[in-house]
């Protein structure tokens, strides 16, 4: 079974462009989430969809920040205007119904962002 | 407060002897899941192990098992048999707040395991 995809797997960028990266969740799955892993801050959830509706984004740091799911396989994370502390490794991961308490989040391979 | 702490920033084993991993947790909800992750070097992140509040019994998962002591709020991993391809960071993470519905995972800073052959 194909897990979470993300793409691009690397992208390298420089300050003031725009970023979109994707992602597409285990099939099935009715939630997915963002994260952002940096060194200085580890793991960072920054929005995570439940059916395809945003349910909390009080971990997007910013206003250039945004976060759309137009269908249950697709999910974008944009980032408009980069700047280089956005650097980091972005995952997404995706789940089944979180009432049931030991349903793991699966986690795709994540994007190395690069803002220069 | 940190609500999750993983000590060890850095532990060494020897191959084929087993290792704990440490992980303690600060909730005050009564109900939450605690969850180990394993991420290699290539940087995807794999789901290990899960342990919930209610569980009586610690949970197993082939070489891995958490040892679960509530009263401490600690959920160790404990690697036995170690092998080379468990050479990884190892992250410990918990989700609160089943009664308003948050399904946040917090993670911990992570371990990172080098196997010596």
């Amino acid at each position: 079974d194909a897990g979470v995809i993300q793409s691009p797997r690397h992208e390298v960028t420089e300050m003031g462009q725009e970023v979109t990266l994707r992602c597409k969740p285990i099939s099935g799955h009715d939630y997915l989430f963002w994260y952002r892993q940096t060194m200085m801050r580890g793991l960072e959830l920054l929005i995570y969809f439940n059916n395809n509706v945003p349910i909390d984004d009080s971990g997007m740091p910013e206003d250039r920040f945004s976060a759309k799911m137009p269908n249950a396989s697709f999910s974008t994370l944009k980032i408009q205007p980069s700047e280089p502390r956005d650097s980091a490794v972005y995952f997404c991961a995706s789940s089944l119904n979180q009432a049931y308490s030991n349903q793991p989040q699966h986690f795709g391979d994540g994007t190395r962002l690069s803002i220069l | 407060a940190q609500k999750i702490t993983q000590t060890q920033p850095g532990m060494f084993v020897q191959e084929k002897e087993a290792v704990t991993l440490d992980c303690t947790y600060d909730t005050s909800d009564q109900s939450y899941g605690l969850f180990w992750y394993k991420q290699p070097s290539s940087g995807e992140m794999i789901f290990l192990i899960y342990q919930g509040s209610y569980d009586e019994q610690n949970a197993t998962e082939g070489r891995y098992s958490l040892n679960f002591q509530k009263a401490r709020k600690s959920a160790n991993l404990v690697i036995s048999a170690s092998q080379l391809g468990d050479s990884a960071m190892y992250f410990c993470a918990m989700r609160e707040g089943w009664e308003d519905s948050s399904y946040k995972l917090i993670f911990g800073s992570g371990t990172r395991l080098l196997v010596r052959p």
